[in-house]
């Protein structure tokens, strides 16, 4: 199956400072999608992207699909307590029938210390 | 909103037991999918549904069953249950736009916390 690299698997922030990661794959993706899991809950959708290029907002988060079709990043500006959670990337290969089918990347553990 | 529910939030079975692990979801969706995540490996797919009374291996089928009998409703089987299934598990749906292929996101339930005694 696709496979997709996730980075970091884990943060250790201090209130207040930008967090960045990244997940790649070793095909084109035609859609990147964050997602966020809160302790003992389900993953919860962030941002969605489908287009190479394409950079999108939801308040102090930021996701950019890559120009190369097989990355994507998410930024977080002005960490506070309550990004403390695993976010994980996932996505949909560009070829072949897929039946809805997600790829996930292992997810990276941020922690916020205040 | 959309809204994927799971039956228990905690379950607590013994090793050999029949265990079943129920998801309904309101918004109409034709694909559900069961995942298992244990720390370390993420998300990993059971089994999918893109229909009724259609299925799909994912990753990581070995000991479960599933089943589909209605739009809304996506049940997850261990037929017979043993430690190493002690894990949380995830359903999902999805909107499906064409005859094969989806790129809509997954909406995910609160998951189950199953424990194998």
């Amino acid at each position: 199956g696709q496979q997709l690299n996730q980075s970091p698997q884990s943060m250790f922030i201090q209130e207040g400072e930008d967090v960045s990661m990244n997940c790649t794959s070793s095909s084109i993706f035609n859609t990147w999608l964050w997602y966020k899991q809160d302790p003992g809950e389900g993953p919860v959708l962030l941002i969605a992207l489908y287009k190479a290029g394409e950079l999108t907002s939801n308040g102090r988060l930021t996701a950019q699909f890559g120009i190369t079709r097989k990355d994507s990043f998410l930024n977080i500006s002005a960490s506070i307590p309550s990004d403390v959670g695993i976010y994980f990337c996932a996505g949909h290969p560009d070829r072949g029938s897929t039946l809805g089918r997600l790829y996930f990347g292992r997810g990276t553990q941020l922690t916020v210390w205040p | 909103d959309v809204k994927v529910t799971q039956s228990s939030r905690y379950l607590v079975k013994r090793t050999g037991e029949k265990v079943f692990l129920e998801c309904v979801q309101d918004m109409d969706h034709e694909n559900m999918f069961w995942y298992r995540q244990d720390p370390g490996l993420g998300l990993r797919l059971i089994y999918f549904s893109y229909d009724v009374k259609m299925k799909e291996k994912g990753d990581i089928p070995e000991g479960y069953s599933v089943s589909r009998e209605k739009k809304e409703r996506f049940s997850l089987i261990l037929e017979s249950a043993s430690t190493n299934q002690t894990s949380m598990y995830l359903c999902a749906s999805s909107f499906r736009l064409g005859a094969k292929y989806s790129n809509q996101p997954q909406h995910f339930g609160d998951g189950t916390r199953l424990s194998i005694l």
